[in-house]
């Protein structure tokens, strides 16, 4: 399987960008790029997903490296709510997703 | 549409006992997931559906679990004869199979149930 490296964890002050990096050295053609969040004591929330081109949706962006070995999900304006384990996970088309630890984000207000 | 349920939330056994759990996922979301999240980990895959057939089983999924989705539509997850090692989150997902244009699913997660095996 594909593997994913997360930093353990992050600080962010509130209201700042929010960088978070995944190495995915390994990652083959196929594999999709895909975030999920995990806040506390709530199952895991979808975030973002991509394959090659950076991605934008309402919560976050995804930007992807031109060789496809690493990637950033980045949060605009990080909230006290943006606070959780943030995971990056590789996912072949139609494949179940493997987890790895993740990052947990601290956000200070 | 009020997400996918998991019930019961916490459940406290002892050893050697079979629990059960269940999940209703959205309706109309015809691929429903198990995982299992112990603490400080990410969740691991155990198993999912499509339908009511199971099409995965995680080698995680020991003999004493097992799981169905019989019409299609909610889930339970068995565990016989509990361990202490089975103390875990148990999280339910659903979604609908990947689209056109070659996107993957989104998996929707309920709350979990909570076990602690005494």
């Amino acid at each position: 399987d594909a593997k994913t490296t997360q930093p353990n964890s992050m600080e962010s002050n509130e209201e700042e960008p929010v960088h978070l990096p995944c190495n995915h050295s390994t990652i083959s053609g196929t594999d999709y790029i895909h975030w999920y969040r995990q806040l506390p004591s709530q199952g895991p929330e979808y975030v973002i997903h991509g394959l090659t081109s950076n991605v934008n949706n309402r919560m976050a962006s995804l930007a992807i490296a031109e060789d496809r070995k690493s990637s950033t999900l980045i949060l605009h304006r990080a909230t006290l709510r943006d606070a959780a384990v943030y995971y990056c996970i590789l996912r072949p088309l139609g494949d179940d997703m493997r987890f790895g630890a993740g990052t947990r984000l601290t956000v200070k207000p | 549409d009020t997400g996918v349920s998991q019930n019961p939330r916490h459940k406290i056994t002892k050893r050697g006992q079979n629990v059960t759990f269940r999940c209703d996922p959205i309706s109309e979301h015809n691929r429903l997931y198990w995982y299992r999240q112990t603490l400080g980990q990410g969740p691991e895959f155990l198993t999912y559906f499509q339908n009511e057939a199971q099409l995965e089983k995680s080698r995680l999924l020991s003999d004493r679990f097992s799981a169905e989705r019989p019409k299609g539509s909610f889930s339970t997850l068995e565990i016989q004869r509990t361990e202490q090692g089975d103390s875990a989150m148990y999280l339910c997902a659903s979604s609908l199979p990947g689209g056109l244009a070659g996107h993957t699913d989104t998996q929707y997660f309920g709350p979990g149930t909570r076990l602690t095996v005494l």
